[in-house]
């Protein structure tokens, strides 16, 4: 079956537009992830869906940054008045949710704000 | 808490040289212990994992890493690298009462021909 997809692949905007980025989990997978890698750095968790439950959005860096999930479906991440610090690969990745469960990532999309 | 320290930032070795990429976490009780591999323009894959049993963990491409619990670490290992091999690697850990993974800060493996 597919795996996990993101939209765009590529976003170049500039400074202070807002951003919404799309991820597609792999079906049946109850866990969502977010993370953001900057250039030359690590995974920077921002957010964790796990089926109806709260969502942990503890690595949320600033109030700009939001998600929402539907459901066990598609979720989007939102970045408001977008900072030349935000640019970096964000990554999607989605599993059963069970602890220990392989994680599926998605290709990323690259954010530039100029 | 649960932390991964992952010192090697890169590592530079020679085609068909043994290589040992270090991961060290911090938890105060029972963990599960991931690697990850991401190629070139490419996204992140499962390599191997350590949830119980076995300390010694095999997987793919010829890696193994092995769970010490005294040492707290899940060190990699691969006996003779190739020029594929040439990637970043994420160590990972998940405690228990936990429900999110935490990612190192990745290591950088650059064979040389």
């Amino acid at each position: 079956g597919a795996g996990v997809s993101q939209s765009p692949s590529n976003k170049v905007t500039e400074k202070g537009k807002d951003v919404e980025l799309r991820c597609d989990p792999i079906s049946g997978h109850t866990a969502l992830y977010w993370y953001r890698q900057r250039l030359g750095q690590g995974l920077e968790f921002l957010i964790y869906f796990q089926g109806n439950s709260a969502p942990d959005k503890s690595g949320l860096p600033s109030d700009r940054f939001s998600a929402e999930r539907t459901g066990e479906s598609v979720s989007t991440l939102t970045i408001q008045r977008t900072q030349q610090e935000d640019s970096a690969v964000y990554l999607c990745a989605s599993s059963f949710g069970r602890a220990g469960d392989e994680q599926f990532f998605g290709p990323g999309t690259r954010l530039t704000v100029l | 808490a649960q932390s991964v320290t992952q010192l090697d930032s890169q590592v530079p070795v020679f085609e068909e040289a043994p290589v040992e990429l270090r991961c060290n976490y911090s938890s105060s009780v029972s963990v599960y212990l991931f690697w990850y591999v991401q190629y070139p323009n490419q996204g992140l894959q499962l390599l191997l994992k350590y949830l119980s049993g076995s300390t010694l963990v095999k997987g793919i491409n010829g890696f193994e890493a092995e769970f010490n619990k005294s040492q707290t670490s899940f060190h990699l290992r691969k006996p003779s690298v190739h020029i594929s091999d040439t990637a970043e690697y994420f160590c990972a850990v998940l405690s228990g009462g936990y429900q999110k993974v935490t990612f190192g800060t990745g290591t950088k493996l650059q064979v040389i021909p």
